[in-house]
């Protein structure tokens, strides 16, 4: 079991430019979503998926889109990069949405955009 | 707006100290509230708490939840210096929410 993963590991952008944040679980969890964690602000919620073909929108989705085709995979899509993107992406998998003690992290993507 | 705070931001202690941590919330839905340990790189879960009064323990790291006065505590004994971390307190608002507070960064110094 890989567990979550994440790639790349890190990541700079030119302000402007578009790119996607890779995340897969190989737990067949129904439920994902993702985190960007900011200095002095904790984690915050971007998008969330619970399941294959459904997606919804967290506390900060603006800038973000997200898709889920396969159980495994829950990519984020930067659609033009700004500044205020800076920040450390985490995904994360549990196999329910009634299973919060039961949340994976990934090991997280730092991204800076100039 | 949902709201976790967390106390204090920071913390210095030494081997063998013991601390308390604190978490307080104001939210419109509570769920559960969960602390998790995050070091390098991602967090890792330590508890969840749904009911008041009820301690849950691992360790010399254990947790507690009052719904009534909206806080928790976690409290580390006997500190070493593995226990360096960034804790972070989270309240789930409902099934696909968690809000999360910024964190107390502990270091334990030998």
């Amino acid at each position: 079991n890989a567990g979550v993963t994440q790639t790349p590991k890190f990541q700079v952008l030119k302000t402007g430019q578009s790119m996607t944040l890779q995340c897969a679980q190989d737990m067949n969890h129904e439920y994902m979503s993702w985190y960007r964690q900011d200095p002095g602000m904790g984690l915050r919620l971007i998008h969330y998926s619970v399941g294959a073909g459904i997606t919804d929108q967290g506390e900060v989705p603006n800038g973000y889109n997200v898709s889920r085709s396969t159980t495994e995979d829950f990519p984020l899509r930067l659609l033009s990069a700004a500044p205020s993107q800076t920040s450390v992406y985490f995904c994360a998998s549990r196999r329910t949405r009634d299973e919060p003690y039961e949340q994976y992290f990934g090991p997280g993507t730092r991204l800076t955009v100039t | 707006e949902d709201k976790v705070v967390q106390s204090p931001l920071s913390l210095v202690v030494h081997e063998g100290d013991t601390v308390t941590l604190n978490c307080s919330y104001e939210v419109t839905n509570f769920r559960s509230l969960l602390w998790y340990k995050q070091e390098k790189k991602a967090p890792t879960f330590l508890f969840m708490l749904t009911s008041s009064g009820i301690e849950k323990k691992s360790g010399r790291l254990s947790s507690i939840l009052d719904k009534k006065e909206l806080f928790s505590i976690l409290n580390i004994t006997a500190t070493q210096t593995g226990d360096s971390a960034v804790y972070l307190c989270a309240v789930e608002v409902n099934n696909n929410d968690m809000r999360f507070g910024a964190g107390t960064r502990l270091t334990v110094k030998p």
